[in-house]
C-alpha cells in the first residue's frame, strides 16, 4: 500500500524557515517524480515545487522561486521542501504527491495527508 | 495556463447527475486531471488524460474533452460525492489547477 506521510509542519514568523519532510512507502521511491502542492485558507490547490526521480529536473511555482528548495533522499525513501523567507501568504496545507507513471505526464495519483505551516507573528 | 472551472458552486440531490466544466487559456490537449477533495482529507484523482478512470474510481465519475475544453461527469450523484472537485493541466509548467468547484447537498 501506497503511503505518503508529511511532517515539519508548524507556526513560524514572518521571515523564518521551516523543512517539511514526506516519508514514503509502498512503492519503488526511486523512480518516482514527487510534487509538492499546497492548499491556503478559503483558497484552491496550488502547485509549489516538482522534482524528478534522480534529482537531475526541479520545477518551481513563481510564488516561491528563490525562498523554497525540493530535494530527496532516495536512500531514505524521503522528500524534503526547505522553506526560506516565509510570508503569511506561504500559510498553507503541504501535501506531497506521487507521480503516477514513472514516464510522460506529471499526474499525481497518491497525496499525503498534508502538514500545516502557519506563517504568522 | 490558467484553468476556470464552472459553476464555482453546486447544489444538488442524491441520483442528480453533475456536469463540472473546466475550460483552459490555451490549448492542452488532453493534458488534464480531475481530483475530489474533502475537508481535512487529502486530494484523490479521479480522472487523468481528460477521460481515463483512475483505478478503483466508481463508473459513475466519467470526464470528456480535449483542447481548451473540459468537463467531469457525476451521472448519479451519491452522499459520498459531496465534496470539492479540481481540475488540473499537466501540459507544461507551472502545472496549475482550477479554482475548484464545491458540490453540496440541496
Amino acid at each position: 500500500e501506497v503511503q505518503l506521510v508529511e511532517s515539519g509542519g508548524g507556526l513560524v514568523q514572518p521571515g523564518g524557515s521551516l523543512r517539511l519532510s514526506c516519508a514514503a512507502s509502498g512503492f519503488t521511491f526511486s523512480i518516482y517524480a514527487m510534487s509538492w502542492v499546497r492548499l491556503a485558507p478559503g483558497k484552491g490547490l496550488e502547485w509549489v515545487s516538482t522534482i524528478s526521480d534522480s534529482s537531475g529536473s526541479i520545477f518551481y511555482a513563481d510564488s516561491v522561486k528563490g525562498r523554497f528548495t525540493i530535494s530527496r533522499d532516495n536512500s531514505k525513501n524521503t522528500l524534503f521542501l526547505q522553506m526560506n523567507s516565509l510570508r503569511v501568504e506561504d500559510t498553507a496545507v503541504y501535501y506531497c504527491a506521487k507521480k503516477l507513471d514513472t514516464f510522460g505526464q506529471v499526474y499525481f495519483d497518491y497525496w499525503g495527508q498534508g502538514t500545516l505551516v502557519t506563517v504568522s507573528s | 495556463i490558467q484553468l476556470t472551472q464552472s459553476p464555482s458552486f453546486l447544489s444538488a440531490s442524491v441520483g442528480d447527475r453533475v456536469t463540472i466544466t473546466c475550460r483552459a487559456s490555451q490549448g492542452i490537449s488532453s493534458y488534464l486531471a480531475w481530483h475530489q477533495q474533502k475537508p481535512g482529507k487529502a486530494p484523490k484523482l479521479l480522472i487523468y488524460a481528460a477521460s481515463t478512470l483512475q483505478s478503483g474510481v466508481p463508473s459513475r465519475f466519467s470526464g470528456s474533452g480535449s483542447g481548451t475544453e473540459f468537463t467531469l461527469t457525476i451521472s448519479s450523484l451519491q452522499p459520498e460525492d459531496f465534496a470539492t472537485y479540481y481540475c488540473q493541466q499537466v501540459k507544461g509548467y507551472p502545472l496549475t489547477f482550477g479554482g475548484g468547484t464545491k458540490v453540496e447537498i440541496k
